[in-house]
């Protein structure tokens, strides 16, 4: 495998269901981000991760839960969902400097997920 | 909070024709821009990077210029092809990613 995997790539779900996204990493980058992408609407960043430590949360509902067990995984899991929560969820990794610069981020094929 | 702008949303032209993608955003203490190509459904591919001192990044048919002090950027696509179809987003970073809504191109044969 190379670049960036998620799994699964398509995902059904009622609203009482718990369920995980998982993101898998091969380039070796020390950055790992969740995004979520709406119909006709700016990705919006959710939740970023340096060294496996959460640096960012967009005000991002508890329902979702970001693990990242390494610097490798990155996981997104999910419980109680409502219907417009439904989307596309992307992974992307990059590795930052210490200056807070960073080279580009190398996206996932995404998880396509609908909430019944 | 920076806010980044993409104008049109839309583009069909004829194969053949050079594509011309508008970018703005508010906030210019950005690290970097970048352009991405997205396929239906699909993940983005990283198509171009300017670093902040850069004026423009060139790759094959694809210019991309940075204008930072008024806040804006430009993809062209010249000799556009049916394969060069798809939704091209711009995003900056300042501290995080900053995306468009993007410009969805179609390139009719």
């Amino acid at each position: 495998e190379t670049g960036v995997t998620q799994t699964p790539r398509h995902l059904v779900m009622g609203m009482t269901n718990k369920k995980s996204l998982k993101c898998e990493q091969h380039l070796g980058h020390n950055a790992m981000y969740w995004y979520k992408q709406s119909a006709k609407k700016p990705l919006e960043l959710m939740f970023v991760y340096n060294f496996k430590e959460q640096t960012e949360n967009n005000s991002v509902p508890s329902r979702f839960s970001p693990e990242c067990p390494n610097s490798s995984h990155l996981f997104l899991h999910l419980h109680t969902l409502q219907p417009e929560d439904s989307a596309l969820y992307l992974c992307a990794s990059s590795q930052t400097g210490t200056s807070g610069d960073e080279e580009t981020q190398y996206f996932g094929p995404g998880t396509r997920l609908l909430v019944l | 909070k920076q806010e980044v702008t993409q104008i049109p949303a839309a583009l069909s032209v004829p194969e053949g024709e050079n594509l011309v993608l508008n970018c703005s955003f508010t906030d210019s203490a950005i690290y970097n821009l970048q352009w991405f190509r997205q396929d239906p459904g699909k993940g983005l591919t990283s198509l171009l990077l300017i670093q902040s001192s850069q004026r423009e990044q060139t790759s094959g048919r694809l210019n991309a210029s940075l204008d930072k002090s008024s806040g804006r950027s430009t993809l062209y696509i010249a000799a556009s092809q049916p394969g060069d179809s798809a939704t091209y987003l711009c995003a900056v970073y300042d501290y995080k990613l900053s995306f468009g809504a993007g410009t969805t191109v179609t390139v009719r044969a």
